[in-house]
Parts: C-alpha cells; sequence; structure tokens
C-alpha cells in the first residue's frame, strides 16, 4: 500500500460547479496535511494546509480532514479554468520534515 | 511565508558532468530540504540538511551523487555528480516555515530544471 494514495485522474468538472479530489494515507500518526496545486512546467504551490479534524476553508478551497478514517480531501467551489493544474497531497508523519507526497490528481476545468 | 530563490532555474547539461544548484532563503531555517521530481512523477526527498551537520540521505539516495553543503541559516546547495539522462528531473529546494497557530507548513522554491543530454 502507498503511503499516500490519490486517484491520478484526470477530474474533469464544468466551471461553476464544485471539484473534489481526495487523499488517503497510511499513516496514522501523521500530524498535518497540505494540498499542493503545480501547474504544468511549474514548482508546487500551497494551497491549503489542515492539522485538525473537520474542514478549514479558504475563498474557494475547503479542506477536509478525518484522522479516524485517515482521509484529506479538497474542495474547489466554483471551479474556473485557471485551476486546471495537478493537484498534489502530502502528508506530514510529524517533526521530521519529511513530507510524504501522493502522486497528484489532474484536476480539468472546461469552459 | 518564506521566500526562497533558486539558481539555475534551468540546465541544459552534458552527461558526464556535475551542476550545483543553490538554494537562498530570505530567513533563518533550521532544516531545509531538498526533493527531486522525475518527468510524470511526483515529489521525492533526496536529503534533509541541517547546519553544522552532515545531510541526511532518504533511502535511494547517496552523498557521492548528490552532495549538499549547508555553509548557513539561509543556504544551501545540492551537486547533481556524473549526470545521466536518468538524473533529467526538476530539482526543489524547501524549508519549514510559518503555517498558522496550529502549526508550520513546508515551502517550496521555483525549482530547478535540470535536462541531461
Amino acid at each position: 500500500q502507498k503511503e499516500v494514495e490519490q486517484n491520478s485522474g484526470p477530474l474533469s468538472v464544468p466551471e461553476g460547479a464544485i471539484a473534489s479530489l481526495n487523499c488517503t494515507y497510511s499513516d496514522r500518526g501523521s500530524q498535518s496535511f497540505f494540498w499542493y496545486r503545480q501547474y504544468s512546467g511549474k514548482s508546487p504551490e500551497l494551497i491549503m494546509f489542515i492539522y485538525s479534524n473537520g474542514d478549514k476553508e479558504d475563498g474557494r478551497f475547503t479542506a477536509q480532514l478525518n484522522k479516524a478514517s485517515q482521509y484529506v480531501s479538497l474542495l474547489i467551489r466554483d471551479s474556473q479554468p485557471s485551476d486546471s493544474a495537478t493537484y498534489l497531497c502530502a502528508v506530514w508523519p510529524g517533526n521530521t520534515g519529511k513530507l510524504i507526497f501522493g502522486q497528484g490528481t489532474t484536476l480539468q476545468v472546461k469552459p | 511565508s518564506a521566500v526562497i530563490s533558486q539558481k539555475p532555474s534551468r540546465d541544459i547539461c552534458q552527461r558526464g558532468t556535475s551542476l550545483t544548484i543553490q538554494c537562498q532563503v530570505d530567513s533563518q531555517v533550521t532544516m531545509m530540504f531538498w526533493y527531486r521530481q522525475q518527468p510524470g512523477q511526483s515529489l521525492t526527498l533526496i536529503a534533509t540538511a541541517n547546519q553544522g551537520s552532515e545531510a541526511t540521505y532518504e533511502s535511494g539516495f547517496v552523498i557521492d551523487k548528490f552532495p549538499i553543503s549547508r555553509p548557513n541559516l539561509t543556504f544551501s546547495t545540492l551537486t547533481v555528480s556524473n549526470m545521466s539522462p536518468e538524473d533529467s528531473s526538476i530539482y526543489l529546494c524547501s524549508v519549514e516555515g510559518d503555517g498558522d497557530n496550529s502549526g508550520n507548513t513546508i515551502y517550496f522554491g521555483e525549482g530547478s530544471w535540470l535536462t541531461v543530454v
């Protein structure tokens, strides 16, 4: 089992819809969870981080964490074509600084 | 958040040569991290660079191939030695920085895109 799993996609949604990106992880001791957006030819850009169970909202983005189910998701409301990118889920087990990345989900938002 | 600058941003390298990538941070940080992202792949941690001590390498990465320096709290270098086409990747420097009241987060530089021919 991979340490961090994501569906590679592509996930295709129409403009204005809600895009739901999912991620599961295997290490129950994981402390912190991150979502990075990576456009083609660019480096990863941090868009959300969450440490506690529940929802965390920032603009059009909502991160959801369920540690009991070892599941973290990212919701993008009112999706725009500019949101089309690869979204990387990353898990930080603790104080080592070693982020574990999933393979990424490619999101396509169609006008 | 931390501002991280990497040089070079891109380079085309000849097989068998070595290239040193520089990473400069706008604030003092304890740990700096070097990641690699091969084409179509996710990010893999190469090593953790702490100031004043030897870098800690992840499984599959060795110091002879990827020597790292960390002369102070704002700067690090990664050298890719004796390059082969398999080393064509994005190399990313990252640091731990302030997140929010709950904890810290990891920020990335713009990356160094290396193509080995």
